[in-house]
């Protein structure tokens, strides 16, 4: 099956610690995005990569880190700097030559902090 | 459902009905709008989508309405069924800013029997 996977799909982490995220997609897309979802709210695009090696911030970047070693790969780290850790988080990937719609998000995992 | 919102704005709308989902986008230079559908506890899943020179487009019983004068859209659902409880987002897209996707908050619709 092509797609994208995240795991897990619950992750509870203590105050205070770092938590890593994963995402992996076999559909050789160039462009892999992590979202936040909160109650009430849209998804909020927190970093993206458009190839290997190279990622930008989003819109809600801070308390938050990733990598791109690997074309299939865009682990998230939410780091102990971001004050509001529990939520919901996506991630999706895309070609670059693709057109918006074609853009395809992972199942998500949902982060809470205790 | 667990990862939509407690105060999203529903639709409650009878089996067999339409459904008529809105959205305001802000972005003039907006090129391209998106409709997703997010089942609860999933990534969200396209829908349909329309460019920004088209004012309507139609898929299978669902249809979306552009207008760029008031930079809205919609989404209408024909004949609504159980399956279709969701909650559903707009989304625009901006060529000049790298493709990224903006989305809006989100409009629960639950489809009662």
């Amino acid at each position: 099956d092509g797609g994208i996977t995240q795991s897990p799909k619950y992750l509870f982490r203590k105050e205070g610690q770092n938590v890593t995220l994963s995402c992996e997609q076999n559909l050789n897309h160039d462009a892999m995005y992590w979202y936040r979802q909160d109650p009430g709210q849209g998804l909020r695009l927190i970093y993206y990569s458009q190839i290997v090696n190279d990622f930008q911030k989003g819109d809600i970047a801070e308390g938050y880190s990733v990598s791109r070693e690997k074309k299939e790969s865009f682990p998230l780290t939410v780091t102990s700097a971001q004050k509001n850790p529990t939520a919901f988080y996506l991630c999706a990937s895309r070609g670059l030559t693709s057109q918006p719609n074609e853009q395809f998000f992972g199942p998500g995992t949902r982060l809470t902090v205790l | 459902g667990e990862n939509v919102g407690l105060h999203l704005p529903t639709l409650s709308v009878q089996e067999g009905d339409n459904s008529i989902i809105n959205c305001a986008y802000s972005n003039s230079a907006s090129d391209y709008f998106i409709w997703y559908k997010q089942e609860s506890g999933k990534g969200p899943q396209f829908i349909i989508d329309i460019r920004s020179n088209m004012d309507k487009r139609q898929g299978q019983r669902v249809t979306v309405l552009l207008n760029k004068t008031v930079k809205h859209l919609s989404l209408q659902i024909a004949a609504t069924q159980p399956g279709d409880s969701a909650v559903y987002f707009c989304a625009e897209n901006i060529r000049a800013a790298g493709n990224k996707l903006t989305f809006g908050g989100g409009t629960r619709v639950l489809v009662k029997p």
